[in-house]
């Protein structure tokens, strides 16, 4: 059982916007930013959003994140087959003094 | 380029002890935070513990606290992970993963599998 709860998973077809929501409390997401990793199929994850909203350099500016009390959710536009993966959502929780992590999302491109 | 390198997985039987190794270059080793995360087969990643930048402060999952040890070498630019009493439920990749200048997980290493069975 993860700590930040997602969908296990979502679709869209290429060009399509799809939305990944991720729900944790007040010890994580409600006072601690928002961090997003894709992981492709037999691969490291590897950082998409940091900070609730920002992108590493090399990230397309297809992928956009944002925060709301205690939830968050990671915007995908331009839907396109390279963007078939996992994403999983995290955040540092105070009362645990670690990492917690959403149980990952499934993106299937139709 | 920051790499991280992970190595020392393996398989070993149930009760057994185990020593991860993360080796780091491209940064400034001791200025970052690292974290050990697991990724069970097919499953969800887990975080495992973290030590800070200096060493001084360290912290565990309740499920591996009083069984592994993080500890950093600063003249080696190395991670490590001392794994004891391992049980099958510790099967999983582990990967080694270097803080940020805030508060994410920036880089990550390849992974190490450890497979616990008899």
């Amino acid at each position: 059982q993860s700590v930040l709860t997602q969908s296990p998973s979502a679709s869209g077809a290429p060009g399509q916007r799809v939305t990944i929501s991720c729900s944790g409390s007040s010890s994580n997401i409600g006072s601690n930013p928002v961090n997003w990793y894709q992981q492709l199929p037999g691969t490291a994850p590897k950082l998409l959003i940091y900070d609730n909203n920002q992108r590493p350099s090399g990230v397309p500016d297809r992928f956009s994140g944002s925060k709301s009390g205690t939830s968050a959710s990671l915007a995908i536009s331009g839907l396109q087959s390279e963007d078939e993966a996992d994403y999983y959502c995290a955040a540092w929780d105070d009362s645990l003094n670690g990492w917690v992590f959403g149980g990952g999302t499934k993106l299937t491109v139709l | 380029e920051v790499q991280l390198v992970e190595s020392g997985g393996g398989l070993v039987q149930p009760g057994g002890s185990l020593r991860l190794s993360c080796a780091a270059s491209g940064f400034t080793f001791s200025s970052y935070a690292m974290s050990w995360v697991r990724q069970a087969p097919g499953k969800g990643l887990e975080w495992v513990s973290t030590i800070s930048g200096g060493g001084g402060s360290t912290y565990y999952a309740d499920s591996v606290k009083g069984r592994f040890t993080i500890s950093r070498d600063k003249s080696k630019n190395t991670l490590y992970l001392q794994m004891n009493s391992l049980r099958a439920e510790d099967t999983a990749v582990f990967y080694c993963a270097k803080r940020g200048s805030g508060l994410y997980v920036e880089y990550w290493g390849q992974g190490t599998l450890v497979t616990v069975s008899s």
